[in-house]
């Protein structure tokens, strides 16, 4: 699986936007981007994934590149509950040679203030 | 409904003590999976299982011992664990290996 890039931690004005980087520049055709986020000894929590074409859901927005190296996850209206660190993870999709393994990086912490 | 449910919250044992994880779902998910977290760390994957066989060990030593008698049940047994096993156990189940991975809120797990 690809490895992933991300800035160590990144702070978000609550009500503004975050907008949180990936770099993922050996990703192959056949990987899916995936968002986790970690709040404070809580379980990893699903946020969203992708393939190839932007995503939205009714938590966040993914945006991938066009050649793919690089993506973006938009939480849209920050709020002090979405404090947490936040996983960018590339994995195989299915028939793949997909082990179901999930490696997860350093990710990024992201503060949200008041 | 994408729960996973484990138990206990938290655990404190000795050295010499044996101790079992629970986690459980009932989603119908096919693949189980734990992972270890020490703290500020990521989480780290220890064990996989498809159709409640073992597919992956990620060299974890014997003193963890996984067990899936069911395809909603996964254990992790534990046996003269030492203060460096200290750390968060989570586990994850999906629907396929390739499938999105969903997690438990993990148990915290202290070894004196």
């Amino acid at each position: 699986d690809a490895k992933t890039t991300q800035p160590t931690s990144m702070d978000c004005a609550e009500g503004r936007a975050a907008n949180l980087p990936c770099n993922h520049s050996t990703i192959s055709g056949n990987e899916y981007v995936y968002w986790y986020r970690q709040i404070h000894s809580q379980g990893p929590q699903y946020i969203i994934h992708g393939l190839k074409n932007n995503e939205t859901n009714e938590m966040a927005s993914l945006i991938i590149t066009e050649d793919r190296k690089s993506s973006t996850l938009i939480l849209p209206h920050a709020t002090l509950r979405d404090t947490a660190v936040y996983y960018c993870i590339v994995r195989a999709a299915g028939g793949s040679g997909n082990t179901g393994k999930l490696i997860f990086g350093q990710g990024t912490t992201l503060q949200v203030k008041p | 409904d994408t729960e996973v449910t484990q138990t206990p919250k938290h655990l404190v044992m000795g050295m010499t003590n044996k101790k079992s994880l629970k986690c459980e779902q009932h989603m119908g998910h096919r693949a189980m999976y734990w992972y270890k977290q020490k703290a500020k760390k990521p989480p780290e994957l220890m064990f996989v299982y498809s159709y409640e066989k073992l597919s992956i060990n990620e060299s974890v030593p014997s003193r963890f011992s996984p067990e899936c008698p069911n395809s909603s049940l996964l254990n992790l047994h534990l046996h003269a664990l030492q203060p460096e096993d200290s750390a968060l156990y989570l586990c994850a189940s999906s629907h396929q290996l390739e499938d999105t991975q969903y997690f438990g809120p993990g148990t915290r797990l202290t070894v004196l």
